[in-house]
C-alpha cells in the first residue's frame, strides 16, 4: 500500500495566477498520477509522471497550462497556470505500481479560481 | 476507448435497506474493475477489485460486486446498509494485457443513508 499527502488541501485563488500543489508518497514508486475531478463529473486522468522522464499528458491538458515535476520517486507537483474559474477543481494525486494493483489517491486539493 | 457508465447518480436509502449500484464498462480486452469509495472528507479507497477467478468478489465493510462479462457489468451490492455507509461510490476499469493500463472513472454514484 501506499500512504499519500496531498498539500495544499484547499485554495482559493484569484484568476491569472498559478498554483503549484505538492503530493509526497511514503514510499519509491515508478508512476505517479494527476487527476481531475469536476462537479458531478468522473475522475479525469491529466497526466502520467514518471521519474526522470517528462510527464505524459492526456488529451485536452498541455504542459504550459499543467507543467509537472517528477523529482524523485516519491514526490511530485502539478502547477496550474494562468487559472480561470473553470479551473475550479478538486485535484487529485495518485500512484499504482503495476496493472495488477490498486491505485492509492491523496485526499484532493480543492480549487476555488475568483 | 474504454468508458464506465454508473447509471444512478444519487441513491437515497433507509438503514437495513439493500443496495445496488450499477456500472456498466466498455472496453475491448480482458479487464480489471474496481469499486472505490470516498467517505466525507476523505481520500479516495479501495472497497474490492475483480482481476481473475472467482467472479463474485467481496470487499470490505460487507459489499460484494459480480462481474458478468456477457453484460460488461460490475454491480455493487450490500444486503443492508448502514448510515456509515453514506459516501460516493465510484467504478473503474484497466485493462488486463499486461504492462501500465489507464484507470478509466465512472461519474460516480453518491449515496446517502438515512437512519
Amino acid at each position: 500500500s501506499a500512504v499519500i499527502s496531498q498539500k495544499p488541501s484547499r485554495d482559493i485563488c484569484q484568476r491569472g495566477t498559478s498554483l503549484t500543489i505538492q503530493c509526497q508518497v511514503d514510499s519509491q514508486v515508478t508512476m505517479m498520477f494527476w487527476y481531475r475531478q469536476q462537479p458531478g463529473q468522473s475522475l479525469t486522468l491529466i497526466a502520467t509522471a514518471n521519474q526522470g522522464s517528462e510527464a505524459t499528458y492526456e488529451s485536452g491538458f498541455v504542459i504550459d497550462k499543467f507543467p509537472i515535476s517528477r523529482p524523485n520517486l516519491t514526490f511530485s507537483t502539478l502547477t496550474v497556470s494562468n487559472m480561470s474559474p473553470e479551473d475550479s477543481s478538486i485535484y487529485l494525486c495518485s500512484t499504482r505500481q503495476e496493472t495488477y494493483t490498486e491505485a492509492f489517491f491523496g485526499q484532493g486539493t480543492r480549487l476555488t479560481v475568483v | 476507448a474504454q468508458s464506465v457508465s454508473q447509471h444512478n447518480h444519487h441513491v437515497i436509502l433507509s438503514e437495513a435497506a439493500s443496495l445496488e449500484l450499477g456500472c456498466n464498462y466498455s472496453y475491448g480486452g480482458t479487464v480489471n474493475l474496481f469499486w472505490y469509495v470516498q467517505y466525507p472528507g476523505q481520500h479516495l479507497q479501495l472497497l474490492l477489485k475483480y482481476f481473475s477467478g472467482d467472479p463474485l468478489v467481496k470487499g470490505i465493510k460487507g459489499f460484494e460486486a459480480e462481474f458478468i462479462k456477457s453484460k460488461f457489468s460490475f454491480n455493487l451490492r450490500k444486503p443492508s446498509v448502514q448510515w456509515s455507509d453514506t459516501a460516493e461510490y465510484f467504478c473503474a476499469v484497466t485493462g488486463n494485457s499486461g504492462g501500465y493500463q489507464k484507470v478509466t472513472f465512472g461519474t460516480g454514484t453518491k449515496l446517502q443513508v438515512i437512519p
